[in-house]
């Protein structure tokens, strides 16, 4: 039972460049999310999904897309890169919402320059 | 927008003290877990609190809810330099996300 995985750990884009992370959880979660964290900043919510084919926008979705074709995985793309989509990306699952708590993954620490 | 607000934002104890880091939020909330992260790690649940709940116990974590004063408090017992990390609340509306503070900085020295 891996929990929840994100791949891959580290990555270096240069602005205007694309790249996918991917999540991945084990434990038959429906929801799904999308976080970055900041110095100073908490986490805030990107995108998430609450069931295999839906995605709905969060907080700071501006920059972003993301798919949840298969209900273990959730992608997070970014078309075209920015030195401000610098961050650490946290992908979290849950059974339920309202009163479950969130597994998060490793996370991704993406650098543009 | 940050719904949670952690006081204080760092906090330096020995081991064997006790620490307190309290969160404030702004409306009205389902529930309030709080999550510790250690450094270069993702985040881990520690305790749930309901909003009929005043308070709970973990272990050496306590947690108390006032929804009167929209604050909680978490309170580690005895900690140990393990305890070393950022401590995040994180509210649950009526909604399907959480909305996490900034939360505090616990370093507990040997």
């Amino acid at each position: 039972n891996a929990g929840v995985t994100q791949t891959p750990k580290f990555r270096v884009l240069k602005t205007g460049q694309s790249m996918t992370l991917l999540c991945a959880q084990d434990m038959n979660h429906e929801y799904m999310y999308w976080y970055r964290q900041d110095p100073g900043m908490g986490l805030r919510l990107i995108h998430y999904s609450v069931g295999e084919g839906t995605t709905a926008k969060g907080e700071v979705p501006d920059g972003y897309n993301v798919s949840r074709l298969k209900k273990q995985n959730f992608l997070l793309g970014l078309e075209s890169a920015a030195p401000s989509q610098t961050s650490v990306y946290f992908c979290a699952s849950s059974y339920q919402v309202l009163t479950y708590e969130q597994y998060f993954g490793p996370g991704t620490r993406l650098t543009v320059t | 927008s940050q719904q949670g607000e952690e006081d204080p934002q760092a906090l330096s104890i020995q081991e064997g003290e006790n620490a307190t880091m309290n969160c404030s939020y702004k409306t009205s909330i389902n529930n309030l877990q709080w999550y510790r992260q250690n450094s270069g790690r993702g985040l881990v649940h520690l305790i749930l609190i309901r909003s009929n709940e005043r308070e709970k116990h973990s272990g050496r974590l306590r947690v108390t809810l006032d929804t009167s004063k929209k604050s909680s408090s978490l309170l580690i017992t005895a900690s140990r330099a393990a305890d070393t990390a950022s401590y995040f609340c994180a509210t649950g509306g009526y909604t399907d996300k959480l909305i996490f503070g900034t939360g505090t900085r616990l370093q507990v020295f040997p």
